[in-house]
């Protein structure tokens, strides 16, 4: 039962054009989301969050949106340069443990 | 400050034989989570504890797998009598307690022969 789902396992974009990768979950109780950036044998590096009380955050070239009804997140960067070329793992979490749900992941390559 | 650091960040054993993996969280975090990364996969919750309590195990597989994080020292996901299977990466992610982020370190990838 996959709760966290990135249907897209990558996306290609082209330097200085906007990145825009896709999260969708199924479980309600989620309250906080995360998208995290990973390069290979590498940990993953925490980018940005948004609580669920919250449509929208930003920071610097990353925005998080959210919309609640749909299920559905999205991460935005712009513009859009060749270091950020890394899978993008969204994660969800709630409960009193806070443990973190992952999907699949979306390998993101931008291009020179 | 020093982020999270896990050692070692390779650790190859022969089936059957124990596997240590070691967890330092972030100064002041005293929230740790253990998380599995198996070949093509995205990453699987394990464990959460704090400072000598599991607060929930129930990613952890019931047997050969046990997690500790002790008073003194660092946090230590052990692995008994290792099979193929057991192949992955391991990453272990701290926490403050007034923050939902979970900062990882780098993972340690286990290899089973």
């Amino acid at each position: 039962d996959q709760q966290v789902k990135q249907n897209s396992p990558s996306l290609s974009v082209q330097e200085g054009r906007i990145s825009i990768l896709n999260c969708d979950y199924t479980n309600s109780m989620f309250d906080y989301f995360l998208w995290y950036k990973k390069y290979p044998a590498e940990g993953p590096t925490f980018l940005i969050s948004i609580s669920s009380i919250k449509d929208k955050n930003e920071d610097g070239r990353f925005t998080v949106f959210l919309n609640k009804s749909a299920k559905h997140l999205s991460l935005h960067i712009v513009p859009s340069q060749p270091g950020d070329s890394a899978v993008y793992f969204c994660a969800a979490s709630g409960g009193a443990t806070n443990k973190l749900i992952f999907g699949t992941g979306t390998l993101l390559a931008v291009q020179p | 400050n020093a982020g999270v650091m896990q050692n070692p960040r390779h650790l190859v054993r022969r089936r059957g034989q124990e596997a240590r993996l070691r967890c330092s969280p972030m100064k002041g975090h005293s929230h740790v989570y253990w998380y599995r990364q198996l070949p093509e996969e995205g990453l699987k919750f394990m464990v959460y504890l704090q400072k000598e309590n599991i607060i929930d195990e129930s990613g952890m597989p019931k047997e050969r797998f046990s997690a500790e994080f002790p008073k003194e020292g660092p946090s230590i996901l052990r692995i008994q009598q290792v099979v193929r299977g057991d192949s992955a990466a391991y990453f272990c992610a701290s926490r403050d307690g007034g923050s939902y982020e979970q900062y990882f370190g780098p993972g340690t990838r286990l290899t089973v022969t």
